[in-house]
C-alpha cells in the first residue's frame, strides 16, 4: 500500500510569508506527526495529531501550527518565515493508538529554503 | 533530551557484519528500543524494534541486553546503499503519544 505522501517535496519562500505543507498518512493510520530537521538541531518533534486532535506538542514558537482532516490527512503552516525555518519537514503517520510498540512511519519530506 | 547513546560514526567492509551499539540506560520497562536509517535527503526509514526478547526482520537483527540499558543493531551483510544515519530511539511511553525523540545518530560508511 502507499506510504506517507507529503507535498510538495520542494519549495522556496521569502521572509515574512507563510507556507503550508500537506501529508497524507499511510491508510488506516489516524495518527500523524511532524518534524523538523535542521543540520544545527537534528530532528525535532513539532507537534501530533490523531482523530483531528492535537495530543502532543514540541517546543516551537506559535508561528508553527497544523491540523488535521476527518480522513486523517494533515497540514503544517508557519507565518511570518524567518530564515532559520529553513529545513527538511518531515511527516509520519502510525495507527495511533496507545500500544507503544507501533511502527511510525516517515514520509520523504518537505524540503523548505526561505530566502 | 536524548536517551540514547551512539557512537558518531562507524566504517564497515561490503558484505561484513555492521553491528551498531547504542546505550539507553535509562530505559524504563515498558519502553521500547527502534532503530531507524536515514540515507541522505530522505525521511527515516523504519529498520526494526524491540522491547527485551532478540528480534529479526528482513533489514536486520536487534539485540537487546538482558537489563535492557543497551542494545546492538546488526547488519548481516552490509552494502553501498547501507550507508546511512542510523537512529537508536527510546520510545517515549505512557499516554497517547507517537513522538520520537532522535539523537545524533551513527553515520555508517559502508566501504568497498
Amino acid at each position: 500500500k502507499a506510504g506517507v505522501t507529503q507535498t510538495p517535496r520542494y519549495l522556496i519562500k521569502t521572509r515574512g510569508q507563510q507556507v503550508t505543507l500537506s501529508c497524507s498518512p499511510i491508510s488506516g493510520h489516524r495518527s500523524v506527526s511532524w518534524y523538523q530537521q535542521t543540520p544545527g538541531q537534528g530532528l525535532q518533534f513539532l507537534f501530533e495529531y490523531f482523530s483531528e486532535t492535537q495530543r502532543n506538542k514540541g517546543n516551537f514558537p506559535g508561528r508553527f501550527s497544523g491540523r488535521q482532516f476527518s480522513n486523517s490527512r494533515s497540514e503544517m503552516n508557519v507565518s511570518t518565515l524567518e530564515l532559520g525555518d529553513s529545513a527538511l519537514y518531515l511527516c509520519a503517520s502510525s495507527l495511533g493508538d496507545t500500544y507503544s510498540g507501533n511502527t511510525i512511519y516517515f514520509g520523504e519530506g518537505s524540503w523548505l529554503t526561505v530566502v | 533530551d536524548a536517551k540514547t547513546t551512539q557512537p558518531p560514526s562507524m566504517d564497515c567492509a561490503e558484505g561484513r557484519a555492521a553491528n551498531l551499539p547504542c546505550n539507553h540506560s535509562t530505559i524504563s520497562g515498558n519502553e521500547y528500543v527502534y532503530w531507524y536509517r536515514q540515507i541522505h535527503s530522505q525521511g527515516p526509514q523504519y529498520i526494526i524494534h524491540g522491547l527485551k526478547n532478540n528480534e529479526t526482520n528482513e533489514m536486520a537483527s536487534l539485540i537487546i541486553t538482558e537489563d535492557r540499558k543497551s542494545s546492538t543493531l546488526i547488519l548481516p551483510h552490509a552494502t553501498l546503499r547501507d550507508t546511512a544515519v542510523y537512529y537508536c530511539i527510546v520510545r517515549v511511553a505512557g499516554g497517547a503519544t507517537n513522538k520520537l525523540i532522535f539523537g545524533t545518530g551513527t553515520l555508517l560508511a559502508v566501504q568497498p
